[in-house]
């Protein structure tokens, strides 16, 4: 079945540093991938996703990369923000099938501090 | 942008008494519509998953006649956690998903069974 593997957090990074965050999956086809965010108490909200290989999402700064050869689908931010303190999952989506339902990762925490 | 609406966004209740969440899709018609569920510190859990107009498909483990799901209509599907129990205490999220295959999620439900 379908799977997906983040880094396990928590992550502490201070404000204006570097942030990788990893994914990598395993599907059995050529799925969709996505990064959602959850701030504290919300629901998750889209971050960015890429729907075939070598396809690079991007949104406030993040991006990501989807590569085919090593099944990854690394997060990555330049300069994080105080803001950005929230849980990131990484997600796929079979193609095909009737339900189209995600396949989600344990989630990562990142807390940035001033 | 597609909007779905989660009400209500905490609900405490008595052991042995019945909630139910609604989650209503406010601009777009969704064709399926997922129920998750999700512990402290841990990942999204998929509970079923609805088509408008027809019978809800659990997953593995989840008890259909405790998690009681109707989609009656492309705009609204609920969930009624019956006979709750304190193990019942979770945050739900629900998801809706339209035929350009975005999904659009719910800010969730904080259920607390005292």
């Amino acid at each position: 079945g379908n799977s997906v593997t983040q880094m396990e957090g928590p992550v502490t990074l201070s404000e204006e540093a570097f942030l990788t965050i990893n994914c990598t999956y395993t599907a059995t086809g050529y799925p969709s991938l996505f990064w959602y965010v959850q701030y504290p108490g919300e629901g998750l909200q889209l971050l960015l996703k890429a729907t075939k290989a070598d396809d690079k999402g991007s949104n406030k700064g993040f991006e990501a990369t989807y590569r085919k050869e090593t099944t990854s689908f690394h997060l990555e931010k330049g300069s994080v923000q105080v803001s950005d303190s929230a849980v990131y999952f990484c997600a796929l989506r079979e193609r095909g099938g009737s339900n189209y339902k995600l396949t989600f990762g344990k989630g990562t925490l990142l807390t940035v501090n001033p | 942008g597609a909007v779905v609406s989660q009400h209500p966004s905490r609900v405490i209740c008595k052991s042995g008494t019945s909630v139910k969440i609604e989650c209503r899709s406010l601009d777009f018609q969704a064709t399926t519509m997922f129920w998750y569920r999700q512990f402290p510190k841990q990942s999204l859990m998929l509970m079923a998953t609805s088509n408008e107009g027809s019978k809800a498909t659990y997953e593995q483990g989840v008890e259909k006649d405790k998690f009681l799901i109707n989609h009656a209509s492309l705009t609204l599907s609920t969930l009624t956690v019956t006979s709750a129990h304190p193990e019942d205490s979770s945050f739900y999220i629900c998801s809706a998903t339209d035929s350009n295959y975005g999904y659009t999620f719910g800010s969730g439900t904080r259920l607390t069974v005292v």
